[in-house]
């Protein structure tokens, strides 16, 4: 397609289950970017891919967030033993290379609405 | 480390009304500078942006000048239309690479618009 893909677009979960969340960002895009958005509030990076280089973690709330991708298309945001404090929207981004360092726009999915309940 | 401070919402205006929302940054290298939008049940998307000191990024009538001095990215808009309302997230984007962060987007907690007929 044209834009970022994410599946599901809404997932309700009980809690300590695991779910996966995916993201096909635009063709062509070597860096991806996972985002979370809690209710009423802004938004919280949480990983960077940017092609084969090591990916930066350093937004990822604890080791229950792991996120893989596949060379420079799919990837998946797992979050193990869901808690309630996971209810969220997780938006994946993507852009070329660098993404905004170099003012290029970073483009959003519609992202995967989590609610654990 | 980098940050971004806009101000606090909701903000309610009369429809033609004069939009000024503050934003104002902190970063260590020389970031570019956005304005994101997110419709009511919509996902993000990029309203505007500038690259460099000066420069003023603009986008359906709205606008916003890149002050290094004052570190600011105000967002203004000089008549609002019922269709203006939504949530407004200003971000940066840094060009130093610090802790393998380069490229991704700093967002600040978005300011909520209503704009009434």
């Amino acid at each position: 397609g044209a834009g970022v893909s994410q599946s599901p677009s809404n997932k309700v979960t009980e809690k300590g289950k695991d779910v996966e969340l995916r993201c096909d960002p635009i063709s062509g895009h070597t860096a991806l970017y996972w985002y979370r958005q809690r209710l009423g509030q802004g938004l919280e990076f949480l990983i960077y891919f940017q092609g084969n280089s090591a990916p930066d973690k350093s937004g990822l709330p604890s080791d229950r967030f792991s996120a893989e991708r596949t060379g420079e298309s799919v990837s998946t945001l797992t979050i193990q033993r869901t808690q309630q404090e996971d209810s969220a929207v997780y938006l994946c981004a993507s852009s070329f290379s660098s993404g905004g360092a170099s003012g290029n726009t970073i483009y959003f999915g519609e992202g995967s609405w989590l609610t654990v309940v | 480390g980098n940050s971004v401070t806009q101000m606090e919402g909701p903000v309610t205006l009369s429809e033609e009304a004069f939009l000024t929302i503050n934003c104002t940054y902190t970063a260590t290298g020389y970031p570019s500078l956005f304005w994101y939008v997110q419709y009511p049940g919509e996902g993000l998307q990029l309203l505007l942006k500038a690259t460099k000191a000066d420069d003023k990024g603009s986008n359906k009538g709205f606008e916003a000048t890149y002050r290094k001095e004052t570190t600011s990215f105000h967002l203004e808009k000089g008549s609002v239309q019922v269709s203006d309302s939504a949530v407004y997230f200003c971000a940066l984007s840094d060009h130093a690479n610090y802790g393998g962060s380069q490229g991704n987007l700093i967002f600040g907690k978005g300011t909520k618009l209503s704009v009434k007929p």
